[in-house]
């Protein structure tokens, strides 16, 4: 079965420009998750949708919001983008009926800011 | 101080060494623990999960939690050179979701 998609695979932005990107879960997944990857910070948990529903967030800025349409694919957006926001963004699925296992990711999009 | 601490290594083994991997955590709450493995340019792909205390073997893997030291270790037998990649333990709650608190991955070099 076809696995977690992120599109685009890299973006390259300019500060103060906005990006969303795009996640299409595992099929049968509603639980969507969404992870900002950093050399110095490491995994940092964004948000989690389940049936286009915010259920849980981290600790980021307002910025930085996302959503799940009832297909179950979700976008994550970014305004007003900074250099720091500069980081791999991973989308990762869960199957509620299995809260013993763990996500599956995708391959991720990487965001420069420029 | 981080809710997960993993060292970040690198560390480096010649083939067929044992490599202990290990990670401790401060919120007594988290009742499901896993390990995931990271190849350069991948997402992270689930390695071995345990629920609450105890120890699971999978192949050359071996996963062990010990919840009154908070503290959580991943063995890796006959390690092989595939076997570098990052090594990252996670956590998380046994209800409300599955947002999952991670270490920072610990980077292993397994040289042959």
């Amino acid at each position: 079965k076809a696995g977690v998609t992120q599109t685009p695979r890299y973006l390259i932005k300019t500060r103060g420009q906005q990006v969303t990107l795009s996640c299409s879960p595992i099929s049968g997944h509603r639980s969507v998750s969404w992870y900002q990857q950093t050399p110095g910070q490491g995994l940092q948990f964004l948000f989690e949708y389940f049936s286009e529903t915010q259920r849980n967030k981290g600790n980021f800025p307002g910025r930085f919001s996302g959503r799940q349409f009832s297909n179950s694919r979700s976008e994550m957006n970014v305004s007003t983008l900074e250099l720091g926001d500069s980081a791999l963004y991973l989308c990762a699925s869960s199957l509620e009926a299995e809260l013993h296992y763990g996500y599956t990711f995708g391959s991720g999009t990487r965001l420069t800011v420029v | 101080q981080k809710e997960v601490e993993q060292d970040p290594g690198p560390l480096s083994v010649p083939e067929g060494a044992i490599v202990s991997l290990n990670c401790t955590y401060s919120n007594s709450a988290f009742q499901y623990f896993m390990w995931y493995r990271q190849y350069s340019r991948k997402g992270p792909e689930l390695l071995m999960y345990t629920y609450s205390s105890g120890n699971k073997e999978d192949g050359r893997f071996t996963a062990q939690v010990d919840k009154s030291s908070k503290y959580i270790s991943l063995f890796i037998r006959d390690s092989q050179p595939s076997d570098s990649a990052t090594y990252l333990c996670a956590m998380r709650l046994a209800t409300g979701g599955f947002k999952t608190i991670f270490g920072a991955g610990t980077r292993l070099f397994v040289k042959a």
